[in-house]
């Protein structure tokens, strides 16, 4: 089983600044997915940036990349130059890859406010 | 391209109702997948549908709870006898393939049950 935790259930950051969203997991697989999906209010669960375990380089997607440190099983998600659009809950998930690795296993989740 | 469409946004209903959540896949996509969002909580997998299929229902309970994808027309999330602890937000999300092949998974804006 798959687990994920996400210690910041809150965290703010000025306009134009950059934060960093904790993540933590535990697998027992060799090989599986992370991601981290925005929720804003209006509640549609979004894509943000997608790693692949077996690749050791950094995802990066424009504003967004995160730090994955495979020994340490954390993924963290860096959001620089935040925007007033970023405000959202966002969501840590994993997936297996092996046969029924459908299946997304998600944290609580950490709600990011951005101040103008 | 319309995205994952889900109706209605908001159910209410009394205790001892039934609730029935519908789920149009983007088009073109076969594979539908139901995740639970509890208050405070991340989303939780319930069940996986092809067309006329049910894949994976390991995670919807085992009463009173059943989902159905019909050749024609939308997806069906079915809860009978609804409880208090049923109130959550109920997503639905899509993809092509199946979501073990790496596909991306697209989401709806999930409807909010309330049970009063």
């Amino acid at each position: 089983a798959q687990t994920v935790t996400q210690s910041q259930p809150e965290m703010s950051v000025q306009e134009a600044e950059t934060v960093t969203l904790s993540c933590t997991y535990d697998t027992s697989e060799s090989n599986y997915y992370l991601f981290w999906y925005k929720q804003p209010p209006s509640r549609q669960m979004i894509l943000v940036i997608r790693q692949e375990a077996y690749k050791q380089q950094n995802a990066t997607e424009n504003r967004f990349s995160v730090n994955f440190q495979k020994a340490a099983k954390s993924f963290s998600l860096k959001i620089s130059d935040s925007q007033l659009g970023d405000t959202a809950m966002y969501f840590c998930a994993s997936r297996y890859s092996g046969a029924g690795s459908y299946q997304l296993t998600f944290g609580k989740g950490t709600k990011l406010s951005v101040i103008p | 391209n319309a995205g994952v469409m889900q109706n209605p946004r908001h159910l209410v209903r009394r205790r001892g109702q039934e609730a029935r959540l519908r789920c149009s896949p983007m088009k073109g996509h076969s594979h539908v997948y139901w995740y639970r969002q509890l208050p405070e909580e991340g989303l939780k997998f319930m069940v996986y549908l092809q067309k006329e299929n049910i894949i994976d229902e390991s995670g919807m309970p085992k009463e009173r709870f059943s989902a159905e994808f019909p050749k024609e027309g939308p997806s069906i999330l079915r809860i009978q006898q609804v409880v208090r602890g049923d109130s959550a937000a109920y997503f639905c999300a899509s993809s092509p393939r199946s979501f073990a092949t790496n596909e991306k998974l697209f989401f709806g804006s999930g409807t909010q049950l309330s049970v009063l």
